[in-house]
C-alpha cells in the first residue's frame, strides 16, 4: 500500500516529442505528489508538484495530470529537448515522508 | 545560496570498516532526511529529523546504521561495520517547515564497500 508504481522504466523520444511518464498509487492517505528530475552525479531536484484536489498543473513545458478516482498521475513534457534527458521520479507523500517510484530514464534524441 | 552539502562525494572502503557520511543542510531548514539509492530498491528514506530530533527511523535497514544530528547545521550517517551490500549512493535532503515544502537534495555520497 505504500508503493508508488512508475512506468515506463526507460523512454526514448525525438526532440520536440511529448514523453509521458505514468505513476499509480494505492494509499488514499497520500496528499502531495511531486515529480523530481535527476541528472547523472546529481541529487534529485523538484520539478513540479500537485495536490489531489487539482486535476492538472502546468509549469512551463511540464504538465502533471492527476486522476484521483483511478489513483494515477502522469507527467507530460511538451516540446522535449535533449537537455531534458535525465531520470524522472514520481513520488507521493504523507506528512514529511516521500515514497518514490522506481524512476524513468528519459533520452531525448536531437 | 549554498545548497545541501554532503561529504565525501565518493568513499571506497573495505568490508568491516566504519563509514561516516556527513551532511550540512540549507541554513534555516528544520527538516533533514537521509536517503539511499540503489538500482534494485530505488530511492528509499532511511531516517528524518525535525529540529535535530529523529522523528522516523523505520527505514534504517539494521542496527549497523545510525544517524545523528548534533546541531541544526550538521548530521552524520554512520555504518559500522560496513558490508558490500551497503554499496549505494546516499543522499541527504533538507526542507523548511510548513506544508508540502520541497525537499532539497545534496549531490550524494557514492559509497563502495569492497
Amino acid at each position: 500500500q505504500q508503493q508508488v508504481k512508475q512506468s515506463p522504466q526507460s523512454l526514448i523520444v525525438q526532440k520536440g516529442g511529448i514523453p509521458i511518464i505514468n505513476c499509480a498509487y494505492e494509499n488514499t492517505a497520500f496528499d502531495y505528489f511531486p515529480w523530481y528530475q535527476q541528472f547523472p552525479g546529481k541529487g534529485p531536484a523538484l520539478l513540479i508538484a500537485i495536490r489531489p484536489d487539482v486535476s492538472e498543473k502546468k509549469e512551463g513545458r511540464f504538465t502533471i495530470s492527476f486522476n484521483k478516482s483511478a489513483k494515477q498521475f502522469s507527467l507530460h513534457i511538451m516540446d522535449s529537448q535533449p537537455g531534458d534527458s535525465a531520470t524522472y521520479f514520481c513520488a507521493a507523500s504523507m506528512g514529511r515522508k516521500l515514497i518514490f517510484g522506481q524512476g524513468t530514464e528519459l533520452s531525448v534524441k536531437p | 545560496d549554498a545548497g545541501v552539502i554532503q561529504s565525501p562525494r565518493h568513499e571506497v572502503t573495505e568490508m568491516g570498516q566504519e563509514v561516516t557520511l556527513r551532511c550540512k543542510p540549507i541554513s534555516g531548514h528544520d527538516y533533514l532526511f537521509w536517503y539511499r539509492q540503489t538500482m534494485m530498491r530505488g530511492l528509499e528514506l532511511l531516517i528524518y529529523f525535525n529540529n535535530n530530533v529523529p522523528i522516523d527511523d523505520s527505514g534504517m535497514p539494521e542496527d549497523r546504521f545510525s544517524a545523528k544530528m548534533p546541531n541544526a547545521s550538521f548530521s552524520t550517517l554512520k555504518i559500522q561495520p560496513s558490508e558490500p551490500r551497503d554499496s549505494a549512493v546516499y543522499f541527504c535532503a533538507s526542507s523548511s517547515t510548513g506544508g508540502n515544502q520541497p525537499q532539497h537534495f545534496g549531490d550524494g555520497t557514492r559509497l563502495s564497500i569492497l
